[in-house]
């Protein structure tokens, strides 16, 4: 498809409970990003794919977010033990040649 | 030190009042600067990408030119449906090859009919 497609829209999760988010890029994207918007429109890259390959994970709370990219399946992200901090909307984005990202619609995360 | 500055934070104008957002950053070199649209709750959209000083892009009421320290996005006698959160994003030239755009914080614009 020409969108890229983010599931849930909505999750609500307890302080200490896993939450996975999940990614469908625009096919024949070869990379794939998810950046955090906390308040203030502020937007914190993550990670990046290059395929299936992590191409750049310098943002990544590596002790807690984990991410993959298989083939024939959406991305994921993943936040074990998750805290009130990590209350955000995720985002993802698709590029076809690292340049020009289509983002998706979101996920909203709370932690409560 | 914030590497994309957008100002101003907020704009209200008035219906076809034309106005200027800017974008300045300030990253050695410079391998694009993206502009994107952001409505409530969504993602957001593609705009334009300018890769070299002097080059203009435009859509519709909208413009956006680009100098070797900023980025401007001209709005011109904007209607309701332009107010948006415009973000500026800058892929920086040489970071290992990664290329991870850097966002700014945004302009809000409100156009009131």
């Amino acid at each position: 498809g020409e969108e890229v497609a983010q599931t849930p829209k909505h999750l609500v999760r307890g302080e200490g409970q896993k939450a996975k988010l999940y990614c469908a890029p625009i096919k024949g994207h070869s990379y794939v990003f998810w950046y955090q918007q906390v308040l203030k429109n502020e937007f914190k890259f993550l990670i990046s794919f290059q395929n299936e390959n992590v191409f750049d994970e310098t943002g990544m709370p590596k002790e807690r977010f984990s991410a993959k990219c298989l083939p024939n399946s959406p991305c994921s992200l993943e936040i074990q033990a998750t805290k009130l901090e990590d209350s955000a909307v995720y985002f993802c984005a698709s590029s076809l040649q690292g340049d020009g990202y289509t983002f998706g619609s979101g996920t909203r995360l709370t932690v409560v | 030190e914030d590497q994309v500055t957008q100002s101003p934070e907020a704009l209200r104008l008035q219906e076809g009042e034309s106005s200027s957002l800017n974008c300045s950053y300030t990253v050695s070199g410079l391998r694009g600067l993206f502009w994107y649209r952001q409505d409530p709750g969504k993602g957001p959209e593609f705009l334009f990408t300018l890769y070299s000083a002097g080059e203009e892009k435009e859509k519709e009421r909208l413009k956006a030119t680009l100098t070797k320290k900023e980025s401007f996005l001209h709005i011109t006698a904007p209607k309701p449906e332009d107010s948006a959160t415009y973000l500026c994003a800058v892929q920086e030239a040489e970071t290992g090859g990664s290329y991870i755009p850097t966002f700014g914080r945004g302009t809000s614009l409100i156009v009131h009919p």
